[in-house]
């Protein structure tokens, strides 16, 4: 399984554009990405997926290069309630997979 | 219901007690996953049901940990004799099962905080 590095923290202020990169530098060919955004008292919610270039959906857009060894979630205009831990998953097929996590960038949006 | 529900949300035990959890996932879900999340770390895998199949269980940390889902749809994830470093969160997840070529989404439950005195 591909390893992933992405920040422990980030802080930013309401109305600003978020991006919280992951690094992913053995992602293998069948591979793709996700994140997961987890409330507290809550279990995780998927949130975007993506194999290559970009993707947006109502919610947020995915940005992976070429080379596919980073992807950067970006979250616009992002507001008090999007205070949550953001976990960028690497993985082929995984219907049959368990998901692995690493321990997420914890995202906190101030007034 | 809309979503995969969990119970009960929260659990004390006294060390040494048996305990299950439940979960009911969505309706029509092949898939079902648990999890354990300790705090401020990412979930990590438990055990994963195809149908009433246990096709893996490789994450379960000890042999007092047991689950099961005999009709293909709720589970119980059974901890025998818990000992203190069982405290954690246990999550639930089902996805659709269905083949393709990319990760299938899970869909979460709220978890069980367990506790172990």
């Amino acid at each position: 399984l591909a390893k992933t590095t992405q920040p422990i923290s980030m802080d930013s202020y309401e109305g600003q554009e978020v991006n919280i990169t992951c690094s992913h530098n053995n992602i293998a060919t069948n591979d793709y990405i996700t994140w997961y955004q987890q409330f507290p008292s809550q279990g995780p919610r998927f949130i975007i997926q993506g194999y290559k270039t970009k993707v947006t959906n109502e919610v947020a857009s995915l940005f992976i290069p070429a080379d596919r060894k980073s992807s950067t979630l970006s979250l616009p205009r992002v507001s008090l309630s999007d205070t949550a831990v953001y976990y960028c998953l690497v993985g082929d097929r995984g219907g049959a997979d368990g998901l692995t996590f690493g321990k997420g960038t914890h995202l906190i949006i101030q007034p | 219901g809309a979503g995969v529900s969990q119970s009960p949300r929260y659990k004390v035990a006294k060390r040494g007690q048996d305990v299950a959890l439940r979960c009911d996932p969505i309706s029509g879900h092949v898939s079902l996953f648990w999890y354990q999340q300790a705090l401020g770390q990412g979930p990590e895998f438990l055990t994963y049901f195809q149908n009433e199949a246990q096709l893996d269980k490789s994450g379960l940390p000890s042999d007092r940990f047991f689950a099961e889902r005999p009709e293909g749809s709720v589970s119980t994830l059974k901890i025998q004799r818990t000992q203190q470093e069982d405290s954690a969160v246990y999550l639930c997840a089902s996805s659709s099962g269905l083949a393709g070529v990319r990760p299938e989404t899970q869909y979460f439950g709220p978890g069980t905080r367990l506790l172990v005195l």
